[in-house]
């Protein structure tokens, strides 16, 4: 799986959007783009994930470059139950085996 | 909405002792996982199970640690014989055939004395 490289940490004020950008410039063309958070400790959480479309589903946006080499989480108006840590994930498969390989991710503070 | 769902919640337990954690994975789900984290550090793999064997284990998934599904519907994580660095949050997750996302329970916190 391809590497990523996300910023450590970020903050939003709440009600605005937050974006969460990520770097996978050694990305295949038959890996996709996947988002987690954990929420403090819970149990990682599945966002979105995306090819090379942009997705949107009711959670967040995923915008990928044209080059697919880069991609931005979306969270269109931040809350505080969005503080949580963010991990941007590169894998080949979108069905099936899918073992997750969890980074350092950014801590995102939503604040008031 | 289905969820995995992992007992207990919380468990204390003596460095040596055995403990095994608990998963209900969600019901049409073939593929099962088991990770750790350690307080402050990153989310770990250990173990992934499909029809009925480990299909991938890391290093930190010695020969302390089995698993099995022994009845289909239950996961399970067996820790031998803990030691104190066994304590972490161990955290259960499935998926389906179809579906690109991976459902994770609320974790065990194993306490390790």
């Amino acid at each position: 799986d391809a590497k990523t490289t996300q910023p450590p940490s970020m903050d939003c004020a709440e009600g605005r959007a937050a974006n969460l950008p990520c770097n996978h410039s050694t990305i295949s063309g038959n890996e996709y783009v996947y988002w987690y958070r954990q929420i403090h400790s819970q149990g990682p959480q599945y966002i979105i994930h995306g090819l090379k479309n942009n997705e949107t589903n009711e959670m967040a946006s995923l915008i990928i470059t044209e080059d697919r080499k880069s991609s931005t989480l979306i969270l269109p108006h931040a809350t505080l139950r969005d503080t949580a840590v963010y991990y941007c994930i590169v894998r080949s498969d979108s069905g099936g085996y899918q073992k997750v390989t969890f980074g350092t991710g950014t801590k995102l503070q939503v604040i008031p | 909405e289905p969820e995995v769902t992992q007992t207990p919640s919380h468990q204390v337990t003596q460095m040596g002792q055995e403990v095994i954690l608990r998963c209900v994975p969600i019901s049409n789900h073939l593929y099962f996982y088991w990770y750790r984290q350690i307080l402050g550090q990153k989310v770990e793999f250990l173990v992934s199970f499909y029809n009925n064997e480990i299909s991938e284990k890391s290093e930190i998934f010695d020969d302390q640690f089995s698993v099995e599904r022994p009845d289909g519907s239950n996961f399970t994580l067996k820790i031998r014989s803990t030691k104190l660095e066994d304590s972490a949050m161990y955290f259960c997750a499935s998926n389906g055939q179809a579906t690109g996302e991976l459902f994770f329970g609320e974790g065990s916190r194993l306490t390790v004395l």
